[in-house]
């Protein structure tokens, strides 16, 4: 069965840092395209970035470009989203999911909330 | 403001059959048959119920279906159940700069 456990999340003040981890199992991990997309409260699903199987290739949406990161450790099974110079318009729940194939978003964990404010 | 159009809300009674439509550009939907459309209940996370326009994953039963005319997807549930009450999204490619986009997502009713 697969699954995505992310962690991380929490309440930061604006202009402030945070690293979300996600946790995959129950599939190959190294063989999948991840991506992190997120869902301010109330509001609809935003496409964040996503990286290729071995790490070498990432894509960010304009709004984080500059100030995400999105890294993977294929050893630990682990993908991670590190968030800098956080706006109050990053409060959201932030998605990891997995590719079906490279394009497709098929398998989602269950989010962790950020929240930037003061 | 999302990339792709879908109305805010959609209803129908059991039995009945709904469709959702999804309105994007040239520049997305109609340029690739990359559609996907994602079920979203309250609290939880979305689930895939169709890709590729048309193509269903496995579980997913076959009175959820897709198409797609030109620059509009639409998702089509037949036979409303209870369960099906839910947010849908749809997601397109959009190339290798913007990627991924989603609609606003439409709230479906089952009457």
């Amino acid at each position: 069965e697969v699954q995505l456990v992310e962690s991380g999340g929490g309440l930061v003040q604006p202009g402030g840092s945070l690293r979300l981890s996600c946790a995959a199992s129950g599939f190959t991990f190294s063989s999948y395209w991840m991506h992190w997309v997120r869902q301010a409260p109330g509001t609809g699903l935003v496409w964040v970035s996503r990286i290729n199987s071995d790490g070498s290739s990432a894509t960010y949406a304009d709004s984080v470009k500059g100030r995400f990161t999105i890294s993977r450790d294929n050893a630990k099974n682990t993908l991670y989203l590190q968030m800098n110079s956080l706006r109050a318009e990053d409060t959201a729940v932030y998605y990891c999911a997995r590719s079906m194939t490279t394009v497709t978003v098929y398998y989602w964990g269950q989010g962790t909330l950020v929240t930037v404010s003061s | 403001q999302s990339a792709l159009t879908q109305p805010p809300s959609a209803s129908g009674s059991p039995g009945q059959s709904v469709t959702i439509s999804c309105t994007g550009t040239s520049s997305d939907v109609g340029g690739y048959n990359y559609v996907s459309w994602y079920q979203q209940h309250p609290g939880k996370a979305p689930k895939l119920v169709i890709y590729e326009v048309s193509k269903r994953p496995s579980g997913v039963p076959d009175r959820f279906s897709g198409s797609k005319s030109g620059n509009t997807a639409s998702l089509t549930v037949s036979g409303l159940q209870a369960e099906d009450e839910a947010d849908y999204y749809c997601s397109s490619y959009a190339g290798s700069n913007k990627y991924v986009v989603f609609g606003g997502g439409t709230k479906l009713t089952v009457l």
